[in-house]
This record gives structure tokens, C-alpha cells and sequence, in this order.
């Protein structure tokens, strides 16, 4: 079983919908909890970062975490066609000495 | 101004052979990182340096070997070329190791296909 868990897709959305893209994990040990974002023959880019459990919004983005569950989510309100793109979750412990681990990644089409 | 930048973007190559991937950040930082991403999308941690100090050593194959000379650059060199070792390699920076608030910055990858 992987440390972090995401489902793949592709999850196909018109534009406009409120997308959730989730990501459960194993390790209690996680504290710092990552989106990235990855267009086509790109590097991975920052979407959002938030710390321990809560929710964090910037923009259209919503990042929420549930601890207690494992379980993190964000979600994209008014999703457009540049939205279309691979969503990869990412998360670390406290110590930080381990790098950084990731989800397989959800690829998102929102269809114009 | 391209933050981290490798090169290069694309590599064809046969097996057996020997290559090298070279990566460059100038946004200061002090850590820099090799992962490996596969056909699936899954990016595994390969190496990281801090400082020019080796700190994570994934269970790599022993034919790959980076190489930090100063902060700014880690170059991948890879002995022995295998039809497995095709993927994208990207190579990523962030300031310190742990730090709370330290995003890794990737690079656009190198895409390495072995025939």
C-alpha cells in the first residue's frame, strides 16, 4: 500500500463546476500538506500549502485537511478549460529530514 | 528568468549507454532534488542534496550518481542506460530542508526515452 493514495482519473468537469479532488494517506506522521499543480510537459507548480488540519482558501482554490481522517481535498470553484491540468498531492512529516512525498496525481479536464 | 532550469529537455538513447542530466536553480536556495517521475505520473524522490551534502539517498540503482559542485547545480549522471530508467527526471530546489514554509520549485523535466 502507498503512503498516499489519489485516484488517477481522468475526471472530466464542464467549466463552471465546483471540482473536489481528494487524498487520503497512511502516515500519522504528516503535518505539511501540498497541491501542486502540473500542465502538460511542465514541472510540477505550488497551488497551496497548508499546515496540521484546517482549511485554507486563495481565490477560487480551497484546500482543506482532516487529520483525523488522513484525508485531504481541494476544491476549485468556477473551474475554467486552464484549469485542465494534473493535481498532485504532496505531504511531509515535521522532522522534514524525508523529502517530500506525492500522490500519483488526478488528471482534471474541465471541457469549455 | 527561468528559476530552475535542466537540460537537457528531451534524451534518446540506447542501453548501455551513459548519460548526464545537468540542472541549475538561481533563486538562492540550498537544497535541490532529483525525482522520477513514471509513465503513471508518480514522482519518487531519488536524491537530495543540502549544501553540497548528500542527505537523501532513495534505493537508487548504484548507476545513478549525482553530483552537487556548489549550491546552484546537481547533475545526475546515469552509467548503464536500462529500458527501465526511461521516465521523466525532474530536478526541483527549496530553501533549507524541513523549513515550514518551503515549497519545492521544479523544473520543466528531462524527458530520457532508452531503445
Amino acid at each position: 500500500q502507498k503512503e498516499v493514495e489519489q485516484d488517477p482519473g481522468p475526471l472530466s468537469v464542464p467549466e463552471g463546476a465546483i471540482v473536489s479532488l481528494n487524498c487520503t494517506y497512511s502516515n500519522s506522521a504528516f503535518q505539511y500538506f501540498m497541491w501542486y499543480r502540473q500542465y502538460s510537459r511542465k514541472g510540477p507548480e505550488l497551488l497551496m500549502y497548508t499546515y496540521s488540519s484546517g482549511n485554507k482558501e486563495d481565490g477560487r482554490f480551497t484546500a482543506q485537511v482532516d487529520k483525523s481522517s488522513k484525508y485531504i481535498s481541494l476544491f476549485i470553484r468556477d473551474s475554467q478549460p486552464s484549469d485542465s491540468a494534473t493535481y498532485l498531492c504532496a505531504m511531509r512529516d515535521a522532522g522534514g529530514r524525508r523529502a517530500l512525498t506525492f500522490g500519483s496525481g488526478t488528471r482534471l479536464q474541465v471541457q469549455p | 528568468d527561468t528559476a530552475v532550469s535542466q537540460t537537457p529537455k528531451y534524451l534518446v538513447t540506447q542501453m548501455g549507454n551513459d548519460k548526464s542530466i545537468k540542472c541549475e536553480q538561481n533563486l538562492g536556495h540550498d537544497t535541490m532534488y532529483w525525482y522520477k517521475q513514471d509513465s503513471k505520473k508518480f514522482l519518487k524522490i531519488m536524491f537530495s542534496y543540502n549544501n553540497k551534502e548528500l542527505i537523501i539517498n532513495e534505493t537508487v540503482p548504484n548507476r545513478f550518481s549525482p553530483k552537487s559542485p556548489d549550491k546552484a547545480h546537481l547533475n545526475l549522471h546515469i552509467n548503464s542506460l536500462e529500458l527501465g530508467d526511461s521516465a521523466v527526471y525532474f530536478c526541483a530546489s527549496s530553501r533549507g530542508q524541513g523549513a515550514r514554509n518551503s515549497p519545492l520549485h521544479f523544473g520543466n523535466g528531462t524527458r530520457l526515452t532508452v531503445t
